[in-house]
């Protein structure tokens, strides 16, 4: 089992609608949960970062997290044709070692708005 | 606030030869993590370094190696590169706390010839 793995994409919505990125983590112990956008030939870039059970909001995006079932989301609202990208679930996993610094990513799931 | 900084941000090398990349974090910022990005592994981790010691590290080769000065400035150097080196290497900045929040910088880009 991998450490962080994300629903397969791609994934295409119609523009306006809402698109749902999904993450599951193997580490119970883990406490620090973040979503990155990356364009193509760019760098990750910081969107959401959650640590509580339940939902952040932030603008069109929000945030899931349930620590029980061992699952985080990304829903975007109102999605546009500058939301495609790629989107990573990254995850501060123990493992029974320690987290500083470290961050275990999946492998990202690839998101199209089409106009 | 400045982000952060990555020089270069385009190498190409020969198998063989070594190489050393630079990041610069975000003013205020005392962690440095570095990570690997390819195509068929996606975004691994290297190493990461707090007040110029080095607090957790990877699973990857000894040639990969990295340091931290007095001033969060970093840099990691590999050495007898490989052809599976052609990565695109990442830094990440943050405050160094048990939350964890990292900001990448651009990337450098290399190439193993």
């Amino acid at each position: 089992q991998k450490e962080v793995e994300q629903n397969s994409g791609p994934l295409s919505v119609p523009e306006g609608a809402i698109a749902s990125l999904n993450c599951t983590y193997s580490d119970r112990g883990s406490q620090s949960f973040f979503w990155y956008r990356q364009y193509s030939g760019k760098s990750p870039e910081l969107i959401m970062s959650i640590y509580s059970n339940g939902d952040k909001e932030d603008g069109r995006f929000t945030a899931q997290l349930n620590k029980a079932s061992q699952y985080v989301s990304l829903l975007i609202r109102d999605s546009q044709p500058s939301d495609s990208a790629t989107y990573l679930c990254a995850v501060d996993v123990k493992a029974g070692g320690t987290s500083y610094g470290k961050l275990t990513f999946g492998q990202g799931t690839i998101l199209t708005v089409h106009p | 606030k400045a982000g952060v900084t990555q020089t270069p941000r385009y190498l190409i090398k020969t198998r063989g030869q070594q190489v050393t990349l630079s990041c610069s974090p975000i003013s205020g910022h005392r962690s440095v993590s570095w990570y690997q990005q390819t195509p068929g592994q996606g975004l691994q981790f290297l190493f990461e370094y707090f007040s110029e010691t080095q607090r957790n590290k990877g699973n990857f080769p000894g040639r990969f190696s990295g340091r931290q000065f007095s001033n969060s400035r970093s840099e990691m150097n590999v050495s007898t590169l490989e052809l599976g080196d052609s990565a695109l290497y990442l830094c990440a900045s943050s405050p160094g706390t048990s939350f964890n929040e990292q900001f990448f910088g651009p990337g450098t880009r290399l190439t193993v010839l």
